[in-house]
């Protein structure tokens, strides 16, 4: 059975700091996997989608990372801004299901 | 304004009482799906419908229903039966068998 596992569970920076958001799966047998933020009390937004036949992408201050063979991702955050307090959760596509299973969401606080 | 709607925000329920959550969507998505999310929890799946008149029961199924009678609207009934009802309750559609799915805002349960 699929698990995602996101750490840290909570994070607190300074402004400004690059930081890095860890997500790990069990299962290789994925079709994509995504980064998605969930501000307060809100729904989900679609941050990054990475193919399973990808490595990378990038979108403005974001950059996620994929390695399958290790079931490992990263998010990475350049240049962290007080607008980037939320919380960011990981979610892999199973192949077998055609299911998304979600981590459990790190959430990120980011000091003026 | 296209997109994903859920009502109503807040929704409280009485002991043994059934309550419907309601979720919309002018996307024109073949599929919609309800998830559940609990306090630092990551998303897990209820029900899912891939076609109008037809809905599979996702990870934690038992005591809730749903109906999907138009493309546009899949109601979520939590029933009596579901003893810890209490939650944020999200809702989202999607492209059939695509890549990734756009989520309403959420409606959040309480237990009175």
């Amino acid at each position: 059975k699929q698990e995602v596992t996101q750490i840290p569970a909570a994070l607190s920076v300074p402004e400004g700091e690059n930081l890095v958001l860890n997500c790990s799966f069990t299962d290789s047998a994925i079709y994509n996997l995504q980064w998605f933020r969930q501000d307060p009390g809100k729904g989900l937004t679609s941050l990054l989608l990475i193919q399973s036949s990808q490595r990378e992408q990038t979108s403005g201050r974001l950059n996620a990372s994929l390695d399958k063979s290790s079931g490992r991702s990263t998010l990475y955050i350049a240049a962290s801004q007080p607008g980037d307090s939320a919380t960011y959760l990981c979610a892999v596509t199973s192949s077998n299901t055609g299911k998304l299973i979600f981590g459990q969401g790190t959430t990120l606080q980011v000091k003026p | 304004d296209g997109g994903i709607t859920q009502s109503p925000k807040y929704l409280f329920r009485k002991e043994g009482q059934n309550v419907t959550l309601s979720c919309e969507q002018n996307l024109n998505h073949d599929a919609m799906y309800w998830y559940r999310q609990d306090p630092g929890q990551g998303l897990r799946l209820i029900y899912y419908s891939q076609i109008v008149n037809d809905f599979q029961k996702g990870d934690i199924a038992e005591g809730y229903s749903v109906s999907r009678e138009k493309k546009e609207s899949f109601p979520l009934t939590v029933t009596s039966a579901q003893k810890n009802p209490t939650a944020f309750y999200l809702c989202a559609s999607g492209v059939a068998g695509a890549e990734t799915q756009y989520f309403g805002p959420g409606t959040r349960l309480l237990v009175l």
